[in-house]
């Protein structure tokens, strides 16, 4: 069985431009996660879905992050305009309701 | 405060030996899940607990509500044993994992 998927691997920005980061969840599994891990820190949530409806997006910071699920399977998170701050891995993770969560191999963006 | 509090943050073992890593939590956790971070960034996940306990191979976890913590044993220690630890509790509302802030593990040969 496949394990969560994401792409890209890596992104280098300069700050002011976006960039969207893409998630496939394990097949079957409706609830999907979207983490930020700050090096040296432990992720921390910014949103999460149950099928295409968002459950919690109150850390996601609303006026630059957005993050779709609309057919309730695959995932985008668009960081419309990036800010220094925002250099950090994104963690995708999914999972039946309340079970273990899977993680994908994560994004790594630096922005300079 | 931190409502899920890691101890040790840092820690470094001799090859075969034993550790303990402990997470204590401030909210009415119903469910505890323990993750590895190798050192290439990969989380994976090692145990999801209700109460009790559970043990895979040299790993052994436990989890009391009650006394609100929960302990990871790792027996004779092994070098792929390296990286960071993370516990993450579930409270009662909701299926957002609370997460520590990790305890670092080296193991030198």
């Amino acid at each position: 069985e496949a394990g969560v998927t994401q792409s890209p691997r890596y992104a280098v920005l300069q700050e002011g431009q976006a960039v969207s980061f893409w998630c496939d969840p394990i097949s079957g599994h409706d609830t999907l996660y979207w983490y930020q891990q700050p090096r040296d820190q432990g992720p921390q949530l910014l949103v999460y879905f149950r099928d295409e409806a968002v459950i919690d997006n109150s850390q996601l910071p609303s006026d630059r992050f957005s993050a779709v699920r609309p057919k309730g399977t695959n995932s985008t998170l668009k960081i419309q305009s990036a800010k220094q701050g925002d250099t950090a891995t994104y963690l995708c993770a999914s999972s039946f309701p309340g079970a273990t969560q899977y993680f994908g191999p994560g994004t790594r963006l630096l922005v300079l | 405060g931190d409502k899920v509090k890691q101890s040790p943050s840092a820690l470094s073992l001799q090859e075969g030996t034993n550790s303990a890593l402990r997470c204590n939590f401030s909210i009415a956790a119903t469910t505890v899940q323990w993750f590895l971070q190798n050192p290439r960034g990969s989380l994976m996940n090692l145990f999801y607990l209700v109460p009790g306990t559970k043990e895979n191979g040299r790993l052994k976890s436990a989890f009391d509500s009650k006394e609100s913590y929960s302990t990871l044993h790792i027996r004779d220690a092994q070098l792929e044993d390296s990286g960071t630890y993370f516990c993450a509790a579930e409270g009662e509302s909701n299926y957002q994992l609370i997460w520590g802030s990790g305890t670092k593990l080296i193991i030198k040969p």
